[in-house]
């Protein structure tokens, strides 16, 4: 299959800590994009990253991508209660491929 | 204003049932998709349409049939519902064509919660 594959599938930190999730992905992709979907509701989006980028930042969010390793990873800095969600990366393969998210990583930050 | 907006939100029916959610975006986006996240979390895609059109139809039961009279809704219609059917049902949209991820923004609804009993 094509979902990104995040890593780990759960993490509990205190708040205040930075967490920091991981996503590998199979085939050369244009662009990776990281989504957060809080219980019950829907995924939105975060923050895109293209190919030939190695580094972005938005916020307390910083993403990186090593596409010789086909991974990228999000790391949330000073995390509070509020960042306790689940989050997935969602390769932008070029192939031309649908998206497939994978399972993403259940964060939770405890007061 | 609720850019994508699926009805209902929760839907309990029983086992052979005939049901339909409903979608709407309002963000003037060419491409709408539903979802389906499963207890695993995964959360899989189903069709995608362009314009009106069928773009991406994944191993999907021709129990599921999709439908979009325009371009800004996408309604997914499902007959003879069966257990394994129960899941989070996810509509979306992006500017773009449909058949690849372009990295454009997918903005998702809020999600459909059916259970069948």
């Amino acid at each position: 299959s094509q979902q990104g594959e995040e890593d780990p599938q759960a993490l509990s930190i205190q708040e205040g800590e930075n967490a920091t999730m991981n996503c590998s992905y199979k085939t050369s992709i244009n662009n990776l994009q990281w989504y957060r979907q809080n219980s019950g509701r829907g995924l939105v989006h975060l923050i895109l990253i293209r190919s030939n980028e190695r580094e972005k930042h938005s916020g307390r969010l910083r993403v990186t991508l090593d596409t010789s390793k086909k991974s990228s990873s999000l790391l949330i800095t000073a995390s509070r209660a509020a960042d306790t969600a689940s989050y997935f990366c969602a390769p932008g393969y070029t192939g031309g491929f649908k998206t497939i998210f994978g399972a993403g990583t259940r964060l939770f930050v405890k007061a | 204003d609720t850019a994508v907006s699926q009805t209902p939100k929760y839907l309990v029916t029983q086992m052979g049932n005939d049901k339909s959610i409903k979608c709407e975006q309002n963000l003037g986006h060419d491409t709408m998709y539903w979802y389906k996240q499963d207890s695993k979390k995964f959360l899989k895609i189903m069709f995608s349409y362009n314009n009106k059109e069928l773009i991406i139809n994944e191993t999907v039961p021709n129990r599921f049939s999709p439908k979009s009279p325009d371009k800004a809704h996408l309604n997914l219609h499902i007959n003879s519902l069966e257990l394994g059917d129960s899941a989070v049902y996810f509509c979306a949209s992006s500017q773009d064509d449909g058949t690849a991820f372009s990295g454009n923004t997918i903005y998702f609804g809020e999600g459909s919660w059916l259970t069948v009993v």
